[in-house]
């Protein structure tokens, strides 16, 4: 299958300050690359799709300016937490699905904790 | 927007016994429907899908049977081995745009 990385693979972060996770498609160019918020044993929550040069899609309900969506190229996304806050602590996963195909493969996640 | 359900929450299995996971979708539109295999802390890895136009597909242990008048499909594992214990997450979506809806999890525990 196609590998999707991210990083970092976890990060601590003082309440107020920024994070910026990345997810980067290493053997395929990610048309299509969704982010999820996972909380301890719970299912994933998907909170936006962004398209490869526009503008990120969310889902209701998650803050379009407190979770930035970047998909400036077709192997990378990133997401930017900000002022982030200890409710904020999840991890966050994401996804990648090539043009033409269904299966979307996803990154190892990233377990962030705000103190 | 599509809403999935999924039971149960837990399932404990003895070594070689089957499991049943069960889940029911409710946008009709949804033509995508694929299971995940979770271990802790670790990527959802995909184990197997469905399309709307198959009722059943199979892939050694692993099985999966969509009713789409029900509006629902179900993960079957035959001959269940400890490996097998994880979470198991079922997903429904319309496969042209890629977004899933994921179901809430199932705790597969496999004991010896």
């Amino acid at each position: 299958g196609a590998v999707v990385s991210q990083h970092p693979s976890w990060v601590i972060c003082k309440s107020g300050t920024s994070v910026k996770i990345e997810c980067r498609s290493l053997d395929f160019q990610a048309t299509t690359m969704f982010w999820y918020r996972q909380f301890p044993k719970q299912s994933l929550m998907l909170m936006a799709t962004s398209n490869e040069g526009s503008k990120a899609t969310y889902e209701q309900g998650v803050e379009k300016d407190k979770f930035l969506i970047n998909h400036a190229s077709l192997t990378l996304s990133t997401l930017t937490v900000t002022s982030a806050h200890p409710e904020d602590s999840s991890f966050y996963i994401c996804s990648a699905r090539g043009a033409g195909h269904t299966e979307a493969f996803f990154g190892q996640g990233t377990r962030l904790t705000v103190v | 927007g599509e809403n999935v359900e999924q039971h149960p929450s837990t399932l404990s299995v003895q070594e070689g016994d089957s499991a049943v996971i069960k889940c029911t979708y409710s946008d009709s539109a949804s033509n995508y429907f694929p299971w995940y295999k979770q271990e802790l802390g670790k990527r959802p890895q995909l184990i197997i899908d469905i399309r709307s136009n198959v009722g059943e597909k199979k892939d050694q242990r692993i099985a999966v049977t969509l009713n789409k008048t029900a509006k629902h499909f179900s993960l079957h594992i035959t001959e269940t081995q400890p490996e097998d214990s994880a979470v198991y997450f079922c997903a429904a979506g319309i496969d042209s745009w890629g977004k899933l809806q994921f179901g809430s999890g199932t705790q597969v525990v496999v004991t010896p």
